[in-house]
């Protein structure tokens, strides 16, 4: 079935380093690619979507390519922020008729400032 | 700006207490859908629906029922609570699946003692 495996939690970083969240998924179909963000007390919120193979998204200075070759759909930035303290979920669409959301585990980010 | 809202916010029961949890979206969204989320899991999709009257199963139905009643209102409900239910509930709206960017509540935190 489908799968999204992304780094584990926590990550904790210092204001001004750069940022990378693994993600990798297993699916039979072509799905689309999302990173959502969930900020303290609130729900999740999309940051960007990739809906074709060898496109990037990005956001806010985030930015992901989706990699058909090796299934990989990692997260980056280059310089984080303390207001980018979060949750990341790696996501994609399921391949069965339903097309709902599959998430991955999250990954927990704390920048210091 | 989409408007997803629920209610409560926090609900204690005791193990077989009935619980209804709320959510009403003023997005006019098809598609409504109930979560719930836990340390290591992400987010898992309890039900879902395409419109009032309709009623789709997700991945984590056990012990869960749901009612669409209107476009705008979503009911998820726990008729003998168990303490395996504790948890942090979303509901989310969107206008299809897919690719469809999908908005959250602010959730409802539940415990069953």
């Amino acid at each position: 079935g489908d799968s999204v495996t992304q780094t584990k939690g926590p990550v904790t970083l210092s204001e001004g380093t750069s940022l990378t969240v693994n993600c990798s998924y297993e699916t039979k179909q072509y799905p689309t690619l999302f990173w959502y963000v969930q900020y303290p007390g609130e729900g999740p919120q999309l940051l960007f979507k990739v809906p074709k193979a060898n496109e990037k998204g990005s956001n806010r200075g985030f930015e992901a390519t989706y990699d058909k070759g090796t299934t990989s759909f990692h997260l980056q930035k280059a310089s984080v922020q303390e207001s980018d303290s979060a949750v990341y979920y790696c996501v994609l669409d399921a391949s069965s008729g339903s097309w709902q959301l599959i998430f991955g585990s999250g990954t927990q980010l704390t920048v210091m400032p | 700006e989409a408007a997803v809202t629920q209610s409560p916010r926090n609900k204690v029961t005791v193990t077989g207490g009935n619980v209804t949890l709320s959510c009403r979206q003023t997005n006019s969204h098809n598609y409504m859908y109930w979560y719930r989320q836990d340390t290591g899991h992400g987010l898992r999709l309890i039900h879902y629906s395409y419109g009032a009257g309709n009623l789709q199963i997700g991945d984590v139905p056990d012990g869960y029922k749901a009612t669409r009643t209107t476009q705008e209102d979503f009911f998820l409900l726990l008729e003998l609570a168990s303490p395996s239910q504790t948890s942090l509930y979303f509901c989310a709206s969107s206008g299809g699946t897919g690719y469809y960017e999908q908005y959250f509540g602010p959730g409802t935190r539940l415990t069953v003692l």
